[in-house]
């Protein structure tokens, strides 16, 4: 069963960074991950996906504030220079047969 | 530009049924596996369902498995879900959303709708 695991929420000061962490559960260390942004009230906007060896492709439109990168089993979103808009649930996805897709619970970003 | 736009949802009573529908636009539709991706209130997102490109294929998340049907026209480039037997549990904001690469099922989504609210109640 494999299992996405993100913290329920993080904060940051506008200006800042944050680095944000989604988990692979045991044994699913090599998958691909995608991240979306849902902003309040909003659809989903998809990030990137975010390979295996940290190597990842933006969205259109996607700033460049927005970068991932890959550490063993663990995919992160680092955002830099927060802006107020960057308020927002992030989400992390991944696919596969078998299990179909697999949403993280998603982290609740505060910009302060 | 690359749209997606959902329709259908509202108010049904437990054991009802509704029939969402996802208009495309800016994309080759015919080529791309789509999804519908649910979100009850105040939750996280569920993956419901998937078609292939051709509509040939098709798969379903265990707690709609029988009672949910997905289905596509790509000559209207719309997507659909019938909902059957709905219950309170079924309550959620459904989004469409677009594989990213052409002819691939299982992928990362690249576009979203902004979502049709179905509440279940009665």
């Amino acid at each position: 069963q494999l299992v996405l695991t993100q913290s329920p929420s993080a904060s940051a000061s506008l200006g800042a960074s944050v680095k944000l962490t989604c988990t692979l559960s045991s044994g699913h260390s090599s998958y691909a991950i995608a991240w979306h942004q849902q902003q309040p009230q909003k659809g989903p906007r998809y990030l990137m996906k975010l390979n295996t060896d940290g190597s990842h492709s933006k969205g259109d439109g996607i700033p460049d504030r927005f970068s991932g990168s890959s550490s063993g089993a663990e995919r992160y979103l680092t955002i830099s220079s927060l802006q107020s808009e960057d308020e927002a649930d992030y989400y992390c996805q991944t696919w596969g047969t078998g299990f179909n897709w697999v949403f993280g619970g998603g982290t609740k970003l505060t910009v302060l | 530009e690359v749209q997606l736009l959902e329709s259908g949802g509202g108010l049904v009573q437990p054991g009802g049924s509704l029939r969402l529908s996802c208009a495309a636009s800016g994309f080759t539709f015919s080529t791309y596996a789509m999804s519908w991706v649910r979100q009850a209130p105040g939750k996280g997102l569920e993956w419901v369902s998937v078609i292939s490109g051709s509509g040939g294929s098709t798969h379903y998340a265990d707690s709609v498995k029988g009672r949910f049907t997905i289905s596509r026209d790509n000559s209207k480039n719309t997507l659909y879900l019938q909902m059957n037997s709905l219950t309170a549990e079924d309550t959620a904001v459904y989004h469409c959303a677009k594989g990213e690469d052409a002819y691939r099922l299982y992928d990362a989504f690249d576009i979203w709708g902004q979502g049709t609210m179905v509440i279940v109640s009665s």
